[in-house]
């Protein structure tokens, strides 16, 4: 089955600087890459996503690349703010339209 | 996005007893939804897909008479915890399925605690 692997497992940014999660999958025909954004004891929020037909998608301050031949993708965060602290999820759709998860990264922005 | 809403938020029960989860899809139809569990500091589990008008599917190790899915419309589906026991304990999330493109929304998720 699909084998998604997440790093780093946390990360600490200062206020203002970049963040970069990535993602690598096992499945070659998973071809669905969102991106949650989880805070304590609420469910996870969809804050992007991107399809294996395009390389790169950009919302705002977020931005997320694929590179389907290596079989990883980016999250990518620029001038971070406090409240963008919290748990980021990858994820691929699998061949049953379920998503596998990656074990999360645990943000942190000082201000 | 889309909306999902999930209920109970939170819910303490006695061990034994069964509780029931509600997860709806407020703005658009969803033939698939999928239920998730999650433990502390640790991702998303998959326990089981569910289909309207269908048997849910379960993922493997989950059993599928104490975790009773119902996926009875196009905007609601349950699992039911029944005999609920402490380790049965955890945060419970659901998702739906929405249409084209597809997405997938989650449920503000229910801490089930079994004392």
């Amino acid at each position: 089955g699909e084998n998604v692997e997440q790093h780093p497992s946390t990360l600490s940014v200062q206020e203002g600087d970049s963040a970069v999660i990535k993602c690598t999958y096992s499945d070659s025909a998973s071809n669905y890459f969102p991106w949650y954004k989880q805070e304590l004891g609420k469910g996870p929020q969809l804050i992007i996503d991107i399809r294996s037909n395009v390389g790169e998608k950009k919302d705002q301050r977020i931005a997320v690349t694929l590179n389907k031949t290596a079989k990883h993708f980016s999250l990518h965060i620029t001038e971070t703010q406090p409240e963008d602290s919290a748990v980021y999820f990858c994820a691929a759709l699998n061949s049953g339209y379920a998503l596998n998860f990656g074990k999360g990264t645990s943000l942190l922005v000082t201000p | 996005g889309a909306v999902v809403s999930q209920h109970p938020s939170r819910v303490i029960c006695k061990s034994g007893t069964s509780v029931k989860i509600e997860c709806r899809s407020l703005d658009f139809q969803a033939t698939t939804m999928f239920w998730y569990r999650q433990f502390p500091k640790q991702s998303l589990m998959l326990m089981a897909t569910s289909n309207e008008g269908s048997k849910a599917t379960y993922e493997q190790g989950v059993e599928k008479d104490k975790f009773l899915i119902n996926h009875a419309s196009l905007t609601l589906s349950t699992l039911t915890v029944t005999s609920a026991h402490p380790e049965d304990s955890s945060f419970y999330i659901c998702s739906a399925r929405s249409g084209l493109p597809e997405k997938l929304f989650f449920g503000s998720g229910t801490q089930l605690s079994v004392l």
